[in-house]
């Protein structure tokens, strides 16, 4: 059965400092991976995806196959990255996800 | 820009109701899906629809329904509300195999 683990609930780091949310998948096939937000009083939004291999607002991901980690990664954390992060395993050609508990980041002026 | 609406963005009705929300799409989208979101849960798949008529459960459908009679909309119905149905409903829509989009959200609760 396809599984998303975010292992941290809650996560506070300082304006500038690096910032690293996990994500640890299950899924015996091929996968695809996401990472969405939602920002305060917004409507979740796709943040990246892993085939995309690209960066947005200063947030990468890597696929690791071997560890089953999608971790997101920022160097220098801002204020207005304050939000509730999911990361999202999609099957049957991505058309259903599946998701974390997800995890609320606090960026501390 | 993909627009995914949600009739209300609170509801309120009482233990027994059969609820009705419903979800508009304005790109065309073939697939549809309903969520609900609880804190602690994450997003947690109720049903979903890959094109007209056509409806599949998610992971959690017990308890709800589904009606998708034109392609941009697609309903959950709740057929007797608990207040275990209490929470944030979310929306989605996509193309084939692309990102999902979603609506605001309807915040139900059940009295």
């Amino acid at each position: 059965a396809q599984r998303v683990t975010q292992p941290e609930k809650l996560l506070s780091v300082f304006k500038g400092a690096p910032v690293e949310l996990k994500c640890n998948y299950s899924y015996s096939g091929s996968p695809e991976l996401f990472w969405y937000v939602q920002y305060s009083r917004q409507r979740l939004q796709l943040l990246l995806r892993h085939i995309s291999r690209e960066s947005i607002k200063g947030f990468t991901a890597d696929l690791n196959k071997g560890e089953t980690s999608f971790h997101l990664k920022k160097p220098f954390a801002q204020e207005e990255d304050s939000a509730m992060y999911y990361c999202a395993l999609g099957d049957q050609g991505a058309q259903k996800l599946v998701f974390g508990q997800g995890t609320r980041l606090t960026i501390n002026p | 820009d993909v627009k995914v609406t949600q009739s209300s963005r609170y509801l309120v009705k009482r233990t027994g109701e059969k609820v009705f929300l419903e979800c508009v799409q304005d790109m065309d989208h073939e697939n549809m899906f309903w969520y609900r979101q609880d804190p602690g849960l994450g997003l947690r798949l109720i049903y979903f629809s890959y094109d007209v008529k056509m409806k599949e459960k998610g992971d959690i459908p017990e308890g709800y329904s589904v009606s998708r009679e034109k392609k941009e909309r697609f309903s959950l119905i709740l057929e007797s509300a608990s207040t275990n149905q209490t929470s944030m409903y979310l929306c989605a829509s996509s193309l084939w195999r692309q990102p999902q989009h979603f609506g605001d959200g309807t915040r139900l609760s059940i009295l």
